[in-house]
């Protein structure tokens, strides 16, 4: 069965210094691989995702992904961090499903927090 | 225009009482779901349906009963809450793997 392991429950990082936050998938069958970000009180906002085009994604506000097929993960990773980016990041991976167009299964959060 | 929007965004109730949150997505997606946040963060899918059809039950308490009355809506009705119910529940929409759309939550708390 396809699932997603998050290493890291919390993360923290000075600002300006580089996020890289940890995904492994486990599937059977080619992924799709999302990651979505999640603010204090607010809903998921999607980052990026991975659809079988390029391996090297770029997402929203500087994040970027890279699909490694032998490692079977899907790190998250931005150069330089900035205070804003302090929130709940959850990988996820679509799993096939008969009758409908896939569950998103996620792992189980990092949360970024950002020291001045 | 919100692509998918639930009401209400806050819930407080009493145990026993029973609820219902409701969602609306104006995207045109077949496919929508409920999803279920802990008090860990930890996100679980609950029910999936294509266009009104269920398709998964996540052994979910048969307390817990969605309703799609046509495609671009699906609601969640909870009979006898429990205190255990707390959570915040995500309604989500897709075409499909290119994107999953989701509502900003109801947060529902149980006293």
């Amino acid at each position: 069965a396809q699932s997603v392991t998050q290493l890291g429950s919390h993360v923290s990082v000075s600002e300006g210094a580089l996020v890289l936050l940890r995904c492994n998938y486990s599937s059977s069958v080619p992924p799709y691989l999302f990651w979505y970000v999640q603010y204090p009180n607010q809903g998921l906002q999607l980052l990026l995702k991975y659809t079988s085009a390029a391996t090297l994604v770029k997402g929203i506000n500087g994040f970027e992904a890279e699909f490694k097929k032998s490692e079977t993960s899907f790190h998250l990773t931005k150069p330089s961090a900035h205070m804003s980016d302090a929130a709940e990041y959850f990988c996820a991976v679509s799993v096939a499903a008969r009758g409908s167009q896939g569950n998103l299964i996620f792992g189980k959060g990092t949360k970024l927090s950002v020291k001045p | 225009d919100t692509a998918v929007s639930q009401t209400p965004k806050y819930l407080v109730t009493q145990m026993g009482n029973d609820k219902s949150i409701k969602c609306e997505q104006n995207l045109g997606h077949d496919t929508m779901y409920w999803y279920k946040q802990d008090s860990k963060k930890f996100l679980k899918i609950m029910f999936s349906y294509n266009n009104k059809e269920l398709i998964i039950n996540e052994t979910v308490p048969n307390r817990f009963s969605p309703k799609s009355p046509d495609k671009a809506h699906l609601n969640l009705h909870i009979n006898s809450l429990e205190l255990g119910d707390s959570a915040v529940y995500f309604c989500a929409s897709t075409t499909g793997a290119y994107g999953y759309t989701f509502g900003s939550g109801t947060r529902l708390t149980v006293v």
